[in-house]
């Protein structure tokens, strides 16, 4: 199986703030990579599809790059709203990351 | 409106069977992948099978097959996840979620809001 790994796991940040998470491959996966934003008592929400392509009505502050094992979940200005839990998630063989908990600091 | 609507949270007893419900309705149901993600307390979220409502095409992800069973009641636009024997460690929260036709991959891009099911003696 194909194994995300997600870093860090946990973030704390301020308002304003530029921030990236990382996701990790085990193997290649072109670019069938897709992010979540999870808040609590929610269901996930996609955020960024074929590891850079901004899920309608998104924010343009979220940006996602990167191909083959190594990937990119930029936050440009942080706002209130975005602090959540991400998820990464590989769409070849069905996985998800970890996780990455960003907390106000 | 498209949307997945779920049905509602379970209390059962370890041994019991258990079937819950993902209802979608906005869009044609047999055209797209509906797929089950377990999330345990306080944990993160786990991949656990998919099904094309369509012909029933169903995939479980290893570390849940032979654990539960998903099928799909295509002339109601329903899918379904059940349990023969739940145990404890089934006590989670439990979504269903569209695969749409973004590419390449195609994202799960509609959640249904979650069924917590709990497991209790």
């Amino acid at each position: 199986d194909i194994q995300l790994t997600q870093s860090p796991s946990f973030l704390s940040a301020s308002v304003g703030d530029r921030v990236t998470i990382t996701c990790r491959a085990s193997q290649g996966i072109s670019s069938y990579l897709a992010w979540y934003q999870q808040k609590p008592g929610k269901a996930p929400k996609l955020l960024i599809y074929a590891a850079s392509t901004l899920q309608s009505g998104v924010p343009s502050r979220f940006s996602g790059s990167g191909s083959g094992t190594e990937f990119t979940l930029t936050i440009s200005s942080l706002q209130p709203e975005d602090f959540a839990t991400y998820y990464c998630q590989q769409l070849n063989r069905v996985t998800f990351g970890q996780g990455t908990k960003l907390e106000i600091k | 409106e498209v949307q997945l609507v779920q049905s509602g949270a379970e209390v059962k007893k370890p041994g019991e069977s258990l079937k819950i419900s993902c209802k979608g309705s906005g869009y044609s149901f047999t055209s797209y992948w509906i797929g089950w993600v377990r999330q345990m307390p306080g944990k993160g979220l786990e991949w656990m099978g998919i099904i094309y409502p369509g012909d029933s095409d169903t995939r479980y992800s290893p570390s849940f097959q032979g654990q539960v069973t998903i099928s799909a009641d295509k002339s109601i636009s329903t899918a379904y996840l059940q349990w023969s024997s739940l145990k404890a460690s089934d006590t989670a929260m439990y979504y269903c979620a569209r695969r749409g036709e973004q590419w390449p991959g195609g994202a799960f891009d509609i959640w249904g809001q979650g069924t917590m099911v709990t497991v209790s003696s």
